[in-house]
């Protein structure tokens, strides 16, 4: 079975403050989908990244960077120099190719509040 | 192009009535979910549909039901509300079957109370 778990409830930080978000995932599949999700305080859910599970290259787009890691089963998000926009609640979410079908997963959630 | 569609916005409901939440997609994706959300929970899985004329029972299924109206249609009913089923619920609908990689679209999400 998929899990999700991102373990850290919520954040603080001070503006311009690095903070890294966890993501820890289980599955057996040998071919998956790691994905993450922002939720800004108006409600919409926005796609940030997605990643497959044969490619551990670590992505980074501006601010934000994405640290893979498969012999930890971790997909952790880090955003630099942190700004008071970013505020919002971060998901992590997992998709299987074979076992669960078009199954989507998404863990807990963290509430990142980003003070000025 | 509107993406994902979800009627009503906003609802009150009580114990025991029954509704419908209607989620509409037009990207012609294979896949719709429904999800809902509570503090601290994240967002569980009530049902999916891989595909038109699928469904399937996510992590939270009691008391609800579905229906996969056709490609672009995915309902999700209510038979006798509970206050535990008091959440936002959002539809969601990617490409999905084959392909696991691509991302879900949201629609606005559904705030249900019911007391």
């Amino acid at each position: 079975a998929q899990k999700v778990t991102q373990a850290q409830t919520e954040i603080s930080v001070v503006e311009k403050e690095d903070v890294t978000l966890d993501c820890v995932y289980e599955t057996r599949d040998t071919t998956y989908y790691l994905f993450w999700y922002k939720q800004p305080p108006s409600g919409e859910l926005v796609f940030l990244i997605r990643r497959n599970s044969f490619d551990e290259q670590n992505e980074i787009s501006g601010r934000y960077s994405w640290n893979f890691q498969k012999s930890t089963s971790s997909f952790n998000f880090t955003i630099t120099a942190s700004q008071v926009v970013d505020s919002a609640v971060y998901f992590c979410a997992l998709s299987e190719l074979e076992t669960s079908g078009s199954r989507l997963t998404f863990g807990e959630g963290t509430q990142l509040t980003v003070n000025p | 192009n509107a993406g994902v569609t979800q009627t009503p916005k906003f609802q009150v409901l009580k114990t025991g009535q029954s509704m419908t939440l209607q989620c509409a997609q037009d990207m012609n994706h294979n896949s719709m979910y429904w999800y809902r959300q509570d503090p601290g929970m994240g967002l569980r899985l009530i049902y999916y549909s891989a595909s038109e004329g699928t469904t399937d029972k996510g992590e939270v299924p009691n008391g609800y039901n579905v229906s996969r109206l056709n490609k672009r249609e995915f309902s999700l009913r209510l038979e006798s509300a509970a206050p535990s089923q008091t959440s936002v619920y959002f539809c969601a609908s990617r490409q999905g079957r084959d392909r696991a990689d691509t991302e879900a679209f949201f629609g606005q999400g559904t705030r249900l109370t019911v007391v």
